[in-house]
């Protein structure tokens, strides 16, 4: 019944190390989203992607990156990860309902949460 | 200035209770709203959206939407323990290419039983 799948529920990394969070999702959704969840700050939109290969900055793109080489499959990377990267990283995926179609209505993960040491 | 404030609790009634959870923004051109809930270890689930002012019910739930005030508000009828969780508002204008939401930060709510 799962239907959007983060690899990785729990990861404990160094300082500077380059880490990947993989998300997959099986309702062939056009768009893909990547969150990272604070206390105190709520939810805040990384990168989001409304098409294989392409990808827009959300309001907190500075350190990561992403990448989108299939549909179905969404990936957050931080290039050199740091201890204010600590946090519970969601994916979402939704489908594209076109210009002025409609609410955007996320289907999200299980999230991931990265430690940062 | 947060464009989407919540109380972020906690907050804990008895079984039974009627719960009200709020929210309000600052952005006049949001159009949708929604809340998820989002249990323990877990990622947030929609639970109720609207389009624009006026209310909707689903069950035990009615959600409210004050464009006028800025305000979104979530009711919860006849609380149970199984609704402990997070509630989160999200709210989103549309644009061309698809439409991003904003979210509050979360209100935790505790229902004893």
């Amino acid at each position: 019944d799962v239907k959007v799948t983060q690899s990785s529920r729990y990861l404990v990394k160094r300082t500077g190390e380059k880490v990947f969070l993989e998300c997959v999702q099986d309702m062939d959704h056009e768009n893909m989203f990547w969150y990272r969840q604070d206390p105190g700050l709520g939810l805040r939109l990384i990168y989001f992607s409304y098409d294989v290969k392409m990808k827009e900055k959300g309001d907190i793109p500075e350190g990561y990156s992403v990448s989108r080489e299939k549909k179905e499959r969404f990936s957050l990377i931080l290039e050199s990860a740091s201890t204010n990267q600590t946090s519970m990283y969601l994916c979402a995926s939704s489908f594209f309902l076109g210009q002025g179609a409609g609410a955007n209505v996320l289907t999200f993960g299980a999230g991931s949460r990265l430690t940062v040491l | 200035q947060k464009e989407v404030e919540q109380d972020p609790g906690p907050l804990s009634v008895p079984e039974g209770a009627i719960v009200s959870l709020n929210c309000t923004y600052s952005n006049s051109a949001f159009q949708y709203f929604m809340w998820y809930r989002q249990y323990s270890r877990k990622g947030p689930e929609l639970l109720m959206y609207t389009y624009s002012s006026g209310n909707k019910e689903d069950g035990r739930f009615t959600a409210q939407v004050d464009k006028s005030s800025k305000y979104i508000s979530l009711f919860i009828r006849d609380s149970q323990p199984s609704d402990s969780a997070t509630y989160l508002c999200a709210m989103s204008v549309v644009e061309t290419s698809g439409s991003r939401l904003t979210f509050g930060e979360g209100t935790q709510l505790t229902v004893n039983p």
